[in-house]
């Protein structure tokens, strides 16, 4: 099972708005609504920041939103804080044996 | 409040064997879908098992034959065998808690190095 495709980087400066893409196929992306995201530290666990595509657990900032459009999801972090440098990892359901593929990771730089 | 703690990592040589520990307190290992994740150094995450509340466990291909995920409820700990362990093993381990495809509690990993 081939890892979901996400940007290697992106970056943004305080208050701005980035996207970060997380395109699969039909197979799983584009297949079912499940895609979340998780939001990684470095030395850190990964977070969950977005689950069923569009979902905000109640802890995580409105800031943080997702969607999906075909077999692309995306995640938009808006009203970029020095914070929310990190690396983040998609994921979405699919047929495989443990029933999920993530992305690469894209490292977002607040400049 | 909701603690995943592992233990069990450590140096390896090649073809040897671990067992990685995940200790639970908050919820019912029993109750949930629980997983193993692992990220190799500078990589991305995979998940490489996970055991319904049935008991039924299933591996990631890269893992299938060698680990083997288990639980014991009493001591609401889960645990991954692993043998035959090859250098590509190398990685943190995370135990989490899994909800369908989302993974919302996790601990803060266990390093697995194979090496000679």
């Amino acid at each position: 099972q081939s890892a979901l495709t996400q940007p290697a980087s992106v970056s943004g400066s305080p208050g701005q708005s980035i996207t970060i893409s997380c395109t699969g196929t039909s197979s799983d992306v584009g297949g079912y609504n499940y895609v979340s995201w998780y939001q990684q530290h470095p030395g850190k666990a990964p977070k969950l920041v977005i689950y069923d595509v569009t979902n905000r657990p109640s802890e995580v900032s409105i800031r943080f939103s997702g969607s999906k459009s075909g077999n692309t999801a995306s995640l938009t972090i808006s009203g970029l804080q020095a914070e929310d440098e990190a690396d983040y990892y998609c994921n979405s359901y699919t047929s495989s044996s443990t029933q999920v593929v993530f992305g690469g990771g894209t490292r977002l730089t607040v400049l | 409040e909701v603690q995943l703690v592992e233990s069990g990592g450590g140096l390896i040589q090649p073809g040897g064997s671990l067992r990685l520990s995940c200790a639970v307190s908050g919820f019912t290992v029993s109750g949930h879908y629980m997983s193993w994740v692992r990220q190799a150094p500078g990589q991305g995450l995979e998940c490489v098992s996970f055991i319904y509340t049935d008991a039924t466990t299933y591996y990631a291909d890269s893992v299938k034959g060698r680990f083997v995920m288990s639980r014991d409820n009493s001591k609401n700990t889960l645990y991954l065998q692993m043998n035959s362990l090859r250098a590509e093993d190398t990685a943190a381990y995370y135990c989490a808690r899994r909800i369908g495809i989302n993974f919302d509690f996790w601990g803060q990993g266990t390093l697995v190095t194979v090496s000679s």
